[in-house]
């Protein structure tokens, strides 16, 4: 089965900063790739679906790139809102597996 | 407006079973595939299983061993988990999720809480 990495597993970063979040796929996944954002206590956010694709009524300051084995979520400049922990997943298969992870937290 | 309730969850002892129910409303119930997902307590995201819209198609994360079975009622707009011979590491909350037109998970329920313990 597929396996899903992510780095950093902790990022700490200010208002502002840009921030890059990597997730890697133990083998290609086309871009069968999507990004979500979940905040203590509720369910996870769907931001980035086809490893590119913002979602509706998601703001620009998220874009995702990437294909095959290697992808990024990137957040232009980092707002309160976006303090968050952050997970990939493939999908579209006979298994969807997520990365374990990233939190954002505040410097 | 699309809608996912989760209900079910509870208390239930290493070696029982429990049967999770996911209402869904606010869309062609139908027309989508759906999912479940699972959380332990202060952990990741981890993927259980999947549906596809006329049952045709399930799967299930290897770990799992056969002990959950996925099923929906379309007459009903309703998604199940059947759980058996349950673990203390099934502890979690479990969301139901719907498949999108660009086939991620786009709409996700509040959750249900099941806790396996003596």
């Amino acid at each position: 089965d597929i396996q899903m990495t992510q780095s950093p597993s902790t990022l700490s970063a200010a208002v502002g900063d840009r921030v890059t979040i990597t997730c890697r796929a133990s083998q290609s996944i086309s871009t069968w790739l999507a990004w979500y954002q979940q905040k203590p206590g509720n369910a996870p956010k769907l931001l980035i679906y086809e490893a590119s694709s913002l979602e509706s009524g998601v703001p620009s300051r998220f874009s995702g790139s990437g294909s095959g084995t290697e992808f990024t979520l990137t957040i232009s400049s980092l707002q309160p809102d976006d303090f968050a922990t952050y997970y990939c997943q493939h999908y579209n298969s006979y298994s969807q597996p997520f990365g374990p992870g990233t939190k954002v937290e505040t410097k | 407006e699309v809608h996912l309730l989760e209900s079910g969850g509870g208390l239930v002892k290493p070696g029982g079973s429990l049967r999770l129910s996911c209402a869904a409303s606010g869309f062609t119930f139908t027309r989508n595939s759906m999912n479940w997902v699972r959380q332990a307590p202060g952990k990741g995201l981890e993927w259980v299983s999947s549906i596809d819209s006329t049952s045709n198609y399930i799967y299930y994360a290897d770990s799992l061993k056969g002990r959950f079975t996925i099923s929906r009622d379309n007459a009903h707009n309703s998604l199940y988990l059947h759980m058996n011979s349950l673990r203390a590491e099934d502890t979690a909350v479990y969301y139901c999720a719907r498949d999108g037109p660009a086939v991620a998970m786009d709409y996700w329920g509040p959750g249900t809480l099941v806790t396996v313990s003596s």
